[in-house]
């Protein structure tokens, strides 16, 4: 079965901490993740993605994410958290057409 | 440069009623996607529209259909609500590449 798991589901840190969340993901076929973010009433946005190649990737704020393949993770990372990160993380996995994604993780940062 | 558009943002609905939810791609899009999201979830998957067509469909209950417009527009209908039905109604737009780029939602409750 199709499926995204993110373990830490509430994560508090202080401003300058380090951050990585959890992803694993169980999927059969050409694998595409991502990484989005939802800030506090705003929508949706793409953090990072990773189709193919190096699979240490960039994203925007200084985030960045590492493909695994052997262990089936993309874990989230940033060196150094700000208050404005404060905001719910997801990561998904692209099928043909739907994203399955994970349940999401809720970060607090505090200044 | 518009984003993705929803309305309405906010519906109260009681159970048995019908409910049609609307969506404007972002400009250059031609695929919409619909997801819902209910509280400390991820987005499910509902179905995608390409062509006018529907792509493809999640585990969704009949109740729930679809529809797209020739300018990529969108709506999603549910009819016969339940309570389980409350929840945020995500809608999605996609480039070729299939990426996804959502709008801020619309919050069906269903009393």
């Amino acid at each position: 079965a199709q499926s995204v798991s993110q373990h830490n589901h509430h994560v508090i840190l202080s401003e300058a901490a380090s951050l990585e969340l959890g992803c694993n993901y169980s999927y059969g076929g050409t694998v595409n993740l991502f990484w989005y973010v939802q800030y506090p009433g705003q929508h949706l946005q793409l953090l990072l993605k990773y189709f193919s190649g190096d699979p240490l990737v960039k994203g925007i704020k200084g985030f960045e994410a590492e493909f695994i393949k052997s262990k089936f993770s993309f874990n989230l990372r940033k060196p150094s958290v700000q208050w404005s990160d404060t905001a719910e993380y997801f990561c998904a996995v692209k099928g043909t057409y739907k994203y399955i994604f994970g349940t999401g993780t809720r970060l607090k940062v505090l200044a | 440069d518009a984003g993705v558009t929803q309305s309405p943002t906010h519906l109260i609905k009681t159970r048995g009623q019908q409910v049609t939810l609307r969506c404007s791609p972002k400009s250059g899009h031609d695929t919409v996607s619909w997801y819902q999201q209910a509280l400390g979830q991820g987005p499910q998957f509902i179905f995608q529209y390409y062509e006018e067509e529907e792509r493809q469909r999640g585990n969704f209950p009949d109740r729930f259909s679809g529809h797209q417009f020739p300018n990529y527009s969108s709506e999603l209908n549910v009819n016969a609500l339940l309570l389980g039905d409350s929840a945020l109604y995500l809608c999605a737009s996609s480039p070729y590449t299939g990426e996804l780029f959502f709008g801020e939602g619309s919050r069906l409750t269903v009393l």
